[in-house]
């Protein structure tokens, strides 16, 4: 079983949709969790990391819920652009190293 | 603002050779870290260096080695390359080993 869980999808949605992703992980010792989306051959880049309180970045909304060790974001009004791979990413205390779900894949259409 | 370069953006190499694949990280950045990611995977991580020493160790083969120099820049350098070696291999640097990590471009490496 995979550290870091999450639906693959495809999620296909229409412009202007709201979306939701989840993830869950399974270490109780993960200490920093991030968003990352990565499109189609080019590298990983960074969403926005995900706080105890929930965060907010334009019509990016991530929620952490340390108890069910469960991560969410949500993206309001879906832009064509939002197109992409969106991976849940978990850093362990005392290491370097980030741990990635598998992805899960978004395809906005017209 | 500056990112980080990876070289070369393609590389093909035959079974059995080497390859070394470099990395720059952002300016003012101390932390390099190396991910390997395959075809219809996440990415892996491999290994990382905090000023010049290794910081961490990941699922690196033996086959595959890396240093980190004075200028910061870092290199992996893989022998023996395998068919399975073929992947995405990103470079990320951050401020430090506590702060976000910013990835590169990657080197797509092709093994024949």
């Amino acid at each position: 079983r995979k550290e870091v869980e999450q639906d693959p999808g495809p999620f296909n949605v229409p412009e202007g949709a709201t979306v939701a992703f989840n993830c869950t992980y399974s270490n109780s010792a993960s200490q920093s969790f991030f968003w990352y989306r990565q499109d189609c051959r080019k590298e990983p880049k960074l969403l926005m990391s995900v706080y105890s309180s929930g965060n907010e970045d334009g019509r990016f909304t991530a929620q952490l819920n340390r108890a069910s060790q469960y991560i969410s974001l949500l993206i309001r009004d879906s832009k064509l652009s939002d197109s992409a791979t969106y991976l849940c990413v978990v850093k362990n205390h005392n290491t370097d190293k980030l741990i990635f779900g598998t992805g899960t894949r978004l395809q906005v259409f017209p | 603002a500056a990112g980080v370069i990876q070289s070369p953006r393609h590389l093909i190499k035959e079974k059995r050779e080497t390859a070394t694949l470099k990395c720059y990280p952002i300016p003012r950045h101390d932390t390099v870290y190396w991910y390997q990611q395959g075809p219809g995977q996440d990415p892996q991580f491999l290994i990382s260096f905090y000023e010049k020493m290794q910081s961490d160790k990941g699922s690196i083969p033996d086959r595959f080695s890396a240093q980190q120099f004075s200028d910061y820049h870092s290199e992996l350098n893989m022998s023996s390359l395998e068919l399975g070696d073929s992947a995405l291999y990103f470079c990320a640097s951050s401020l430090d080993s506590q702060e976000t990590q910013y990835f590169g471009p990657g080197t797509r490496l092709l093994v024949l």
